[in-house]
């Protein structure tokens, strides 16, 4: 089994939707992102939690919301999609000692 | 800021060369440096890690070089095979708690 899944691989929503992106690990992290991937601009930090009490923004944190229910659930919000949040979206986890990042396989996201 | 550029954005090279793939950055005072790998609609995956003591780290083809002092690093991969083909992505920590920088990729097609 793969160590971070990301629950779904893809989505196609409408403009105005509610969707969630859900990402799960058996790695026993405790520090989880959240980043998203578009064409020319390359990976960028959406949120990111060092521990169940801890949530921080990152670059482009305006549109999106974020909960750690557990340890090893970190999830991704948007309250009401719209076409520019089209994109490929990433859950990674790392350990405390910051050594690597371990990706999920990714959600394909398509706003319409 | 700390910025990641990698040049150039894509790179075909016939089957059996060597290759080198560049990245710099902007400000010297790193924590440490990594590359990915990232297949096409994939997660992405650490190749290799440099802290900022060292100046080369090697895994079977590939040997990453970093130069803090001229802010550069090089991925030489050797022997390219068409299963090499992928993005490639350089990874920049500027302190142990910062968040990782991105570079927007080499993305490599090895021809048969």
């Amino acid at each position: 089994d793969a160590d971070v899944t990301q629950t779904p691989r893809n989505r196609i929503t409408k403009t105005g939707k509610r969707i969630m992106l859900e990402c799960s690990q058996t790695k026993g992290h405790d520090r989880m992102y959240w980043y998203r991937q578009d064409p020319g601009l390359g990976l960028r930090l959406i949120y990111y939690s060092f521990d169940v009490k801890d949530i921080n923004k990152g670059e482009i944190s305006d549109g999106y919301s974020v909960s750690r229910q557990a340890q090893a659930k970190f999830s991704l919000s948007l309250e009401s999609a719209i076409p520019n949040q089209t994109a490929l979206y990433f859950c990674a986890t790392s350990d405390f000692s910051f050594e690597t990042q371990y990706f999920g396989p990714g959600t394909r996201l398509l706003v319409l | 800021k700390q910025e990641v550029t990698q040049i150039p954005a894509a790179l075909s090279v016939p089957e059996g060369e060597n290759l080198v793939l560049n990245c710099s950055f902007t400000d010297s005072a790193i924590y440490n440096l990594q590359w990915f790998r990232q297949d096409p609609g994939k997660g992405l995956t650490s190749l290799l890690l440099i802290q900022s003591s060292q100046r080369e780290q090697t895994s079977g083809r590939l040997n990453a070089s970093l130069d803090k002092s001229s802010g550069r690093s090089t991925l030489y991969i050797a022997a390219s095979q068409p299963g090499d083909s992928a993005t490639y992505l350089c990874a920049v920590r500027p302190g142990r708690d910062d968040k990782i920088i991105f570079g927007k990729g080499t993305r490599l097609h090895i021809l048969p």
